[in-house]
């Protein structure tokens, strides 16, 4: 069965410093892998996504995630990260085939400290 | 495009009583989904629909859970009686292809005191 693990609950980081959450997935095949995130009292806003071919993925508001086949991981990546990225963070995957549905993981809340 | 719409922002009721939430697909999307959102149970797919037709609603926790999508641009989401354990943040979704990202409303809050 699929299933998505966002090991880290909190992480505070510093304005300015580099940010990398981690995303480990389970799945038999290669799965669709999707960043959510969440501003409080908002809903989830997609910010990148890997489908297939290059496995360093860009996305909006300057993050990137990198998909290892091998780790089976796709962490998401901010070199510099500014106050305004204070949110919730999930990851989810996809079926590349059978259902429809996303599976998310539990999330990973970000700090940001002046 | 106005993006998902979802109506009420915010809900609070009795037990016993009836809450319907309501979703507005964005226009040409064919899948919609229904989430809820707890702090101990995450986010959990309710329902989802292709082509307004109900293609899986396992994770429906209750018999007092419904979902209908009459029509290409409107869906609800109904539990009869309420129960405080429902309260939650309620999400709609909809997605364009069949495995494309989902782009999420803003939630309905729910209370059942």
């Amino acid at each position: 069965a699929q299933s998505v693990t966002q090991p880290d609950i909190h992480i505070t980081v510093s304005e300015g410093a580099s940010l990398e959450l981690r995303c480990n997935y389970s799945y038999g095949a290669t799965p669709y892998l999707f960043w959510y995130v969440q501003s409080p009292g908002q809903g989830l806003q997609l910010l990148l996504k890997y489908f297939s071919g290059d496995t360093l993925v860009q996305g909006i508001k300057g993050f990137e995630a990198e998909f290892k086949r091998s780790q089976s991981s796709f962490n998401l990546r901010k070199p510099s990260v500014h106050w305004s990225d204070a949110a919730e963070y999930f990851c989810a995957v996809g079926e590349t085939a059978g259902a429809n549905n996303l599976f998310f993981g539990t999330g990973t809340r970000l700090t940001v400290i002046p | 495009d106005a993006g998902v719409i979802q109506s009420p922002r915010h809900e609070v009721t009795e037990m016993g009583q009836e809450v319907t939430l309501r979703c507005k697909p964005i226009s040409g999307h064919d899948y919609l989904f229904w989430y809820r959102q707890t702090m101990m149970r995450g986010l959990e797919l309710l329902i989802y629909f292709n082509n307004n037709v109900p293609i899986d609603d396992s994770g429906m926790p209750e018999d007092r859970f419904s979902a209908k999508m009459p029509n290409a641009s409107f869906s609800t989401l109904k539990i009869q009686p309420s129960e405080p354990r429902d309260s939650a943040v309620y999400f709609c979704a909809s997605s364009e292809y069949v495995r494309g990202e989902q782009y999420f409303g803003p939630g309905t809050r729910l209370t059942v005191t």
